[in-house]
């Protein structure tokens, strides 16, 4: 099992709407968990990171953090199509950044 | 410099070829990784450093991966006779001392034909 599971998608969401991304992670110890941005050919940008459970926002975004469920996810309200990129799930291990696969992410106009 | 810099951003080999890629990290950060990114996966950890000492290589693939950061700076990942199977977005990351959070370089894109 991958210690840190997205979905690959592609998810595509309406102009406007909400998109919601998940990513499920298996070791208990983790203590940091970050959100990338990837846009094709482009290397990963932060988006955001959370470390206390509950939620964070930062304009359009928020994550969310439920460390029992072992579970953070990213939502992007007011869908725009610069949005389309992939977004990557990590979180920490000791040092390391532990990476998804990334979920592709469409919003249609 | 503002930001992490890698260079070459592509580099063409031929199978058997030698190449060296540079990373500049964030100025004073003291914790470099590297990275290799194959198309549609996330990044694979290669090595870290803290300033010049490399803590860990676990994820260099094979011994023909080597890299060095002897003045704790700038680094290089060097690979060895490549292959094939080495064709992948080489992906470079400096951190503060007080952080969590890596900053990537744009990446070197190694097609080995």
């Amino acid at each position: 099992q991958k210690e840190v599971e997205q979905n690959s998608g592609p998810l595509s969401v309406p102009e406007g709407a909400i998109a919601s991304l998940n990513c499920t992670y298996s070791d208990r110890g983790s203590q940091s968990f970050f959100w990338y941005r990837q846009y094709s050919g482009k290397s990963p940008e932060l988006i955001m990171f959370i470390y206390s459970n509950g939620d964070k926002e930062d304009g359009r975004f928020t994550a969310q953090l439920n460390k029992a469920s072992q579970y953070v996810s990213l939502l992007i309200r007011d869908s725009q199509p610069s949005d389309s990129a992939t977004y990557l799930c990590a979180v920490i291990l000791d040092y390391q950044l532990i990476w998804g696969a990334g979920t592709k992410l469409i919003i249609k106009p | 410099g503002a930001g992490v810099s890698q260079s070459p951003r592509y580099k063409v080999a031929k199978r058997g070829q030698d190449v060296a890629l540079r990373c500049d990290p964030i100025s004073g950060h003291v914790s470099l990784f590297w990275y290799q990114q194959a198309l549609g996966q996330g990044p694979e950890f290669l090595t870290y450093f803290q300033n010049e000492a490399q803590l860990d290589k676990s994820g260099l693939p094979s011994d023909r991966f080597f890299a060095e950061r002897p003045e704790g700076s700038v680094s290089t990942l060097k690979i060895q006779r490549t292959q094939q199977e080495d064709s992948a977005v080489y992906l470079c990351a400096s951190r503060g001392a007080s952080t969590d959070t890596q900053y990537f370089g744009p990446g070197t894109r190694l097609t080995v034909l």
